[in-house]
């Protein structure tokens, strides 16, 4: 069946630096891919999506680009601020139905 | 529009007890869902509706479990009888097209005693 896998977190980085958040997916046909956010507290929020292979997403400096050939949609930000601690989940809707399979989140703490 | 709303935010009740979660859904959105959170498991989809109707409950952990939505604006999570196991994070979202975004509530944090 269709499945998502993340990198394992916590991920602990310091304000300023590079993030990736790896994320690899298995899927009949071509799904779509996204990136949620959820902040302490909060329910999930979007930060951004692809529909088809080689797009990219891009949100409030986050990009993720989806690649077919490696079955990925890795997370990247350039320079992360601590406002960006929270947890990320990879998801993929496959089917047209409206369906998301959730990865199982990883954690982002970022310090100062 | 105010968003997905969840009722109540937080329930701590006893095992044996029945539990009931409300959700209104962002106004014409077509699409329902329910989802459970926990350190264990991750998020899990329970059930989801689409026009009111329930498409797949295949995630519904048992018949303890219940969901209805009675109406667009309007659904329901029930758990008879709870049990401590049950404890997390309930989620509702709706979304509007196949393949769009889900628009999440803020959650209802359940602990079964």
């Amino acid at each position: 069946g269709d499945s998502v896998t993340q990198m394992e977190g916590p991920v602990t980085l310091s304000e300023e630096a590079f993030l990736t958040i790896n994320c690899t997916y298995t899927a009949t046909g071509y799904p779509s891919l996204f990136w949620y956010v959820q902040y302490p507290g909060e329910g999930l929020q979007l930060l951004l999506k692809a529909t088809k292979a080689d797009d990219k997403g891009s949100n409030k400096g986050f990009e993720a680009t989806y690649r077919k050939e490696t079955t990925s949609f890795h997370l990247e930000k350039g320079s992360v601020q601590v406002s960006d601690s929270a947890v990320y989940f990879c998801a993929l809707e496959a089917g047209g139905y409206n369906k998301l399979i959730f990865g199982a989140g990883t954690r982002l703490a970022v310090h100062p | 529009d105010a968003g997905v709303i969840q009722s109540p935010r937080h329930e701590v009740t006893e095992m044996g007890q029945e539990v009931t979660l409300r959700c209104k859904p962002i106004s014409g959105h077509d699409y329902l869902f329910w989802y459970r959170q926990t350190m264990m498991r991750g998020l899990e989809l329970l059930i989801y509706f689409n026009n009111n109707v329930p498409i797949d409950d295949s995630g519904m952990p048992e018949d303890r479990f219940s969901a209805k939505m009675p109406n667009a604006s309007f659904s329901t999570l029930k758990i008879q009888p709870s049990e401590p196991r049950d404890s997390a994070v309930y989620f509702c979202a709706s979304g509007g097209l196949a393949g769009d975004e889900q628009f999440f509530g803020p959650g209802t944090r359940l602990t079964v005693l």
